[in-house]
């Protein structure tokens, strides 16, 4: 079974370009997350997608920050301008439909977006 | 708001010693308990999960977590270290507190050093 994948692995720019993150999850899974990984801390959520609708962005930067997942499937992250805050690993996650009276189901991680804000 | 903290930041240990990782949460309402692993290059993978039952979950790679809920606590737990368990663990929490809300809160990571 094929992994997350997420490309690109590495972006360098500059503060107050824009960039763009894309994820496309395992087949099948519906969850799909956008967690920022900061040096030194633990993977932050973003944005949490059921299909193509949004369950959680209530720690996305929305004057920055927006993702879209129009089709339920793959999706991209964007930061529109970046700051010199925003040098993270970008983390994408994918995590089929829970079993019937579960809560959860196990989250899939891809190998992250490494940015670097100059 | 729920946190999930880990004290110890950098472990340093010879090969064949034991290791206990802790892990904290603030929260006193149903969790689910997560410990995931990132070796040098890697990404994130799930090491042990707890849901329910048995408060002893086993892990893969030998290593085990023990759910204490008047304590508020997961801590990892592996017998005898090998040099290739040099990574880096987060300790996650699945804050139940809305069912649709499926996102993890993580710690801030131990980089685990085994020396051979």
């Amino acid at each position: 079974e094929a992994g997350v994948a997420q490309s690109p692995r590495y972006k360098i720019i500059e503060k107050r370009q824009s960039v763009a993150f894309w994820c496309n999850p395992i087949s099948g899974h519906a969850t799909l997350y956008w967690y920022q990984q900061i040096l030194g801390q633990g993977p932050k959520l973003l944005i949490q997608f059921q299909n193509n609708g949004v369950v959680d962005d209530s720690q996305l930067p929305k004057d920055r920050f927006s993702a879209e997942r129009l089709k339920g499937v793959d999706s991209t992250l964007k930061i529109q301008p970046a700051k010199l805050e925003d040098s993270a690993v970008y983390l994408c996650a994918s995590s089929p439909r829970p079993f019937k009276g579960s809560s959860y189901n196990e989250q899939f991680f891809g190998p992250g977006t490494r940015l670097t804000v100059l | 708001a729920q946190s999930v903290s880990q004290h110890n930041h950098h472990v340093i240990l010879s090969e064949a010693a034991s290791l206990e990782l802790g892990c904290n949460y603030s929260y006193g309402g149903t969790v689910n308990l997560f410990w995931y692993v990132q070796y040098p290059g890697q990404h994130l993978q799930l090491l042990l999960k707890y849901f329910s039952g048995d408060p002893l979950v086993k892990g893969i790679k030998g290593f085990e977590a023990e759910f204490i809920k008047s304590k508020f606590s997961f801590n990892l737990r592996k017998p005898s270290v090998q040099w290739s368990d040099t990574a880096e663990y987060f300790c996650a929490v699945k804050f139940n507190m809305d069912t649709g809300r499926r996102a993890l809160t993580f710690g801030s990571g131990t980089r685990l050093q085994v020396q051979p």
